[in-house]
């Protein structure tokens, strides 16, 4: 997937514990994006990166935080999780902003939130 | 609120066939109208992408018609083959930070 590498692909964890979803990316984009995907609601941005510890906010932010120490790496924290934050998360790099720079997705990583 | 409203939710059309996925948007920020197809599994990979300047772009079966004065655009698949079976998003782009605002998703079934 285009140079993006999620971890873990598949994880079971229950209520109240914290989870650390990481993306890493060989391509030396500088935008990075965490989306959560849910049937009936298409992907929904969490939080997104514009640089070396530079990050924004999404449309659903709530319950979770990011970090970004180096180009590469963008990873997303449930601090404590919940069952409503049981879905796919999928990574999105884009080289830049404007023009055709679209979003290319890494094949998702699967939380289960009991 | 969802800004971009994608219809319908599942699609079946025979081999041959032409499929139809229709899309709507409220916020005239949007730049850039992308429509992504995802296999089971995988992450959205783009298919084609369309600019609000231009009225429709072909590239192969794939087909995307914008409508920029009532802020809708579709997708045409024609002569829908089995390989098509996917999940298809549009999208919508907002410059500012190229975020994509996404419609709920057509899962499109094309029988043999």
């Amino acid at each position: 997937d285009a140079g993006i590498t999620q971890s873990p692909r598949h994880k079971v964890t229950e209520t109240g514990t914290p989870v650390t979803l990481r993306c890493h990316q060989t391509e030396n984009h500088r935008y990075m994006y965490w989306y959560r995907q849910d049937p009936g609601h298409g992907l929904r941005l969490i939080h997104y990166s514009y640089g070396v510890k530079d990050t924004d906010k999404g449309e659903v932010s709530d319950g979770y935080s990011v970090s970004r120490s180096k180009t590469e790496d963008f990873l997303l924290t449930l601090e404590s999780a919940t069952s409503s934050q049981t879905s796919v998360y999928f990574c999105a790099i884009s080289e830049g902003i404007s023009g055709a720079n679209v979003l290319t997705f890494g094949a998702g990583s699967r939380l289960t939130v009991l | 609120q969802q800004q971009v409203k994608q219809s319908p939710q599942s699609l079946i059309v025979q081999k041959g066939g032409i499929s139809i996925i229709n899309c709507a948007y409220e916020n005239t920020a949007f730049d850039y109208f992308p429509w992504y197809q995802q296999f089971p599994g995988k992450g959205p990979a783009l298919l084609i992408a369309i600019r609000p300047d231009v009225s429709e772009k072909k590239e192969g079966r794939f087909t995307i018609s914008f409508n920029k004065s009532a802020k809708q655009f579709s997708l045409h698949i024609m002569d829908s083959q089995p390989g098509d079976s996917a999940t298809y998003f549009c999208a919508a782009r907002r410059a500012a930070g190229n975020k994509l605002t996404f419609g709920g998703g057509t899962r499109v079934l094309v029988k043999p």
